[in-house]
């Protein structure tokens, strides 16, 4: 199974901050990477698809970029509503796999 | 638009089979472009993928549930299934169905998932 590694685990940021999140495949996926938020209680929301296209009805403040093993998430400007774990996910290979997630808190 | 709604005992236990339906409604299953998957969450972790169906019947199962698992659809209602066998506290997680785009195989609408317990 191909290993997706999410870093930082947790981050503190404040509304208005830019924020990158980085999530590495342990092979080459070429550009075969989703972003998923997730809000407690609620299913997953794609935000990203094949790494750098934005979802229908996502903020463009949403970007993704990357390719190969190595991919971000950026926020330019983090809103309220951001505040929630964010996953990536490698659709390259079966089975499909998520990184551990990225849990985005409030300073 | 298209919905997705997950169903089935919240509590199974030991050794019995957890059996959940994903009802689709706006749109069909046949619909070309998608297929189905399942996904589960354990409590307070992350995301681990399932399996998939196309609506040809085609699967696909996470070796990681060996032979117990069993995704099947009916499209006559609109709806596909999961089956997995002889669980254990292990399976106690939130399933999720979700639609896969076939063009990236990135799940695009999920269902707001339903929690089952093995107690």
């Amino acid at each position: 199974d191909i290993q997706m590694t999410q870093s930082p685990s947790s981050l503190s940021a404040s509304v208005g901050d830019r924020v990158t999140i980085t999530c590495r495949a342990s092979q080459n996926i070429r550009n075969y990477l989703n972003w998923y938020q997730q809000k407690p209680g609620t299913a997953p929301q794609l935000l990203i698809f094949v790494a750098s296209s934005l979802q229908s009805g996502v903020p463009s403040r949403f970007s993704g970029s990357g390719s190969g093993t190595d991919f971000t998430l950026t926020i330019s400007s983090l809103q309220p509503d951001d505040f929630a774990t964010y996953y990536c996910q490698q659709s390259y290979s079966t089975p499909r796999t998520f990184g551990q997630g990225t849990k985005l808190e409030i300073k | 638009q298209v919905q997705l709604r997950e169903s089935g005992p919240g509590l199974v236990k030991p050794s019995q089979t957890l059996s959940l339906n994903c009802a689709v409604s706006g749109g069909s299953v046949n619909s070309g472009g998608y297929y189905w998957s399942w996904i589960r969450q354990r409590p307070g972790k992350g995301l681990d993928f399932l399996g998939y169906i196309y609506d040809t019947g085609t699967t696909y199962y996470n070796p990681s549930l060996k032979s117990r698992l069993t995704i099947s659809i009916d499209t006559s209602r609109n709806q596909f299934s999961l089956k997995l066998t002889s669980v254990t506290a292990a399976d106690t997680a939130v399933y999720y169905c979700a639609r896969v785009v076939h063009r990236g195989d990135y799940e695009d609408l999920w269902g707001q998932g339903t929690l089952v317990t093995v107690s």
